[in-house]
């Protein structure tokens, strides 16, 4: 089965610190992965995509992808109280059932920026 | 840009009715929506891939005949609850992704359904 695994965590950082959340997939031929934030008791919201291999910057956030090693991590510099989340990472695959592409989701891993 | 959106927020209905929840792509066409359900502290999970103009293609265990999803346009999908039931309550949420585009999938703002 095919699987993206992440630490469920709490991550518990201080703020003003960085924050590294990690995240292995299964499918050795997935070609793009995603970063989604989700607050309690909201949907989630994209907050990085990244396609190849190496670093992929947007503001504080820093996405990194090794195709190799089946990892994607993401970086969150200067990390803020308001970034305390749970964070999702989701990759592309093909089901097994369906034989269509469609996002598989990790679990999540919460995030606690300690003011 | 690619802004989704969900009606209603939020609903509470009676055990044994149904429920119709509506997902729009409000700047851009999404030939595909699908249709995820998030338990509380659970991770998302697809219920169902619906593609316009056709058939949903439903995940193992999701029963078609119970979470009926319609894709009428390229910018409305709805998924209709059939004879609601308390285990039914659950976050329903869409994401639509653009036209020609099997990767990025933008989210609805969800939907709180409440089965008494």
């Amino acid at each position: 089965q095919k699987e993206v695994e992440q630490n469920s965590g709490p991550l518990s950082v201080p703020e003003g610190a960085i924050a590294s959340l990690n995240c292995t997939y299964s499918d050795r031929v997935s070609q793009s992965f995603f970063w989604y934030r989700q607050y309690s008791g909201k949907s989630p919201e994209l907050i990085m995509s990244i396609y190849s291999n190496g670093d992929k910057e947007d503001g504080r956030f820093t996405a990194q992808l090794n195709k190799a090693s089946q990892y994607v991590s993401l970086l969150i510099r200067d990390s803020q109280p308001s970034d305390s989340a749970t964070y999702l990472c989701a990759v592309n695959m093909r089901g097994e059932d369906t034989g269509r592409r469609a996002l598989t989701f990790g679990s999540g891993t919460r995030l606690q920026v300690q003011p | 840009g690619a802004v989704v959106s969900q009606h209603p927020s939020w609903v509470i209905c009676k055990s044994g009715t149904s429920v119709k929840i509506e997902c729009r792509s409000l700047d851009f066409q999404a030939t595909t929506m699908f249709w995820y359900r998030q338990f509380p502290k659970q991770s998302l999970m697809l219920m169902a891939t619906s593609n316009e103009g056709s058939k949903a293609t439903y995940e193992q265990g999701v029963e078609k005949d119970k979470f009926l999803i319609n894709h009428a346009s390229l910018t409305l999908s709805t998924l209709t609850v059939t004879s609601a039931h308390p285990e039914d309550s659950s976050f329903y949420i869409c994401s639509a992704t653009v036209a020609g585009d099997y990767n990025e999938q933008f989210f609805g703002p969800g939907t709180r359904l409440t089965v008494l």
